[in-house]
């Protein structure tokens, strides 16, 4: 059973178009991330989310906006795709106030923009 | 501002030839010091948490150790299966943030 799987694995599309990337973790953990991991694999946080917050990076555009219909699912959705947005997004999970933040991580979505 | 580097880059290790990769870290209040293992096309998987300098923690080949400004990971006698990118990630005192470093990518040839 995958703990936290996103799709799809991969997203090619047109500058200027909206699209989303789905995310579900079945660990029962309280918190999921957004993570960007671009060309030089620098893994930077997007979003922070869990049922009392959402902490957002301020480097993010308000492009990208994250949804999320339960606990376990956060989506994000990325409203008229620049050039600059292809990258790998990663969709990860953990769990507080088990004195061990670890994340559990997705497969990755490879998005290019045309 | 809070930054995480790594050394080296890359490194090319003959089978059984043991090495150490380095993660260096400047944050203030670390809250814990992270070691994950990325394949190619994959996640980031966890390998380790270090909280405390001095703290040392082992899994197989793998050793990882704690100081004050960096942390490093010892690799003893690897074989081809531990050629990955291995990321360090230091968690930030405020929210859930975790700052990675670049990533060593280990290749280890037969």
């Amino acid at each position: 059973d995958t703990a936290v799987s996103q799709t799809p694995k991969y997203l090619v599309t047109q500058m200027g178009n909206d699209k989303s990337i789905k995310c579900e973790q079945n660990l029962g953990h309280d918190t999921m991330y957004w993570y960007k991991q671009d060309s030089k694999k620098f893994l930077k946080i997007m979003f922070s989310y869990n049922n009392k917050e959402l902490i957002i990076n301020e480097t993010v555009p308000n492009r990208f906006s994250p949804k999320s219909p339960d606990k376990a699912h956060l989506n994000l959705h990325i409203n008229s795709l620049e050039l600059g947005d292809s990258a790998v997004y990663f969709c990860a999970s953990s769990q507080e106030g088990q004195g061990d933040e670890k994340l559990f991580f997705g497969s990755g979505t490879q998005l290019s923009v045309l | 501002e809070d930054q995480v580097t790594q050394s080296p880059e890359a490194l090319r290790l003959q089978e059984g030839e043991s090495s150490s990769l380095n993660c260096s870290y400047t944050v203030s209040g670390l809250r814990g010091l992270f070691w994950y293992r990325q394949d190619p096309g994959k996640g980031p998987e966890f390998l380790f948490t270090l909280y405390s300098a001095g703290e040392e923690k082992e899994k197989e080949r793998l050793k990882a150790t704690l100081t004050k400004k960096e942390s490093f990971l010892h690799i003893t006698a690897p074989k081809p299966e531990d050629s990955a990118t291995y990321l360090c990630a230091a968690a930030t005192p405020y929210g859930q943030n975790f700052v990675f470093g670049p990533g060593t990518r280990l290749s280890v040839l037969p």
